[in-house]
């Protein structure tokens, strides 16, 4: 059953910590992206990654940082530099980078005390 | 960038009715716009795509429509039941080919 899967549902860290979000698919799709979800707004794009070893910015990518060393994997740290980094992360993948419907995960809840 | 606004308050609307979500973006118009669908807790599930040159899509209750002289879409569930409580996104691609989300317009179906 393909799908995209991420870990942990919850994550609970304390200031000054860097935390990482994972984010596998099986879907041989190309391109994979983050996104951040905070109440009343709509998804902001983290990162964005249309191939292997290849990433680039979104929107708001300032305290976070990516790597693309495999195709079915596109993990997200959230560093200490992040401000506001409480907020649900989703992860979603797409077979190319073009005008292709995403398919995402069902996001990671990450609370910093 | 694109700036999209979807209606701002919450569609609340019995069992049968039709409901109406409204998308309207403000700069250029995309060749192509996104419905999804998330429901608490969960990622969003893509719902139907609609191209510039299409006027209208269907998928079984869900209608969509594109007027890109109005700079809108509008987004029905005809018949509504209880399961379709969610909320529903609008997404389209920006000047820089990345994917842009409104959102969002949480409706809820009183049984």
């Amino acid at each position: 059953d393909g799908g995209i899967t991420q870990s942990p549902k919850y994550l609970f860290r304390k200031e000054g910590q860097n935390v990482t979000l994972s984010c596998e698919q099986n879907l041989n799709h190309d391109a994979m992206y983050w996104y951040r979800q905070d109440p009343g707004q709509g998804l902001r794009l983290i990162y964005y990654s249309q191939i292997v070893n290849d990433f680039q910015k979104g929107d708001i990518a300032e305290g976070y940082s990516v790597s693309r060393e495999k195709k079915e994997s596109f993990p997200l740290t959230v560093t200490s530099a992040q401000k506001n980094p409480t907020a649900f992360y989703l992860c979603a993948s797409s077979i190319d980078s073009d005008n292709s419907p995403l398919h995402f995960g069902n996001g990671t809840r990450l609370t910093v005390t | 960038s694109q700036k999209i606004e979807q209606n701002s308050e919450a569609l609340n609307i019995q069992e049968g009715k039709t409901a109406t979500l409204t998308c309207n973006y403000t700069n250029y118009s995309p060749a192509y716009l996104q419905w999804y669908r998330q429901d608490p807790g969960r990622g969003p599930v893509f719902l139907l795509l609609i191209r510039e040159n299409e006027k209208e899509k269907r998928k079984e209750r869900l209608k969509v429509t594109f007027d890109t002289t109005l700079k809108q879409s509008l987004f029905h569930i005809t018949a509504s039941q209880p399961a379709d409580s969610a909320t529903y996104l609008c997404a389209l691609v920006d000047n820089d080919y990345k994917l842009s989300f409104g959102a969002g317009t949480t409706v809820t179906v009183r049984a």
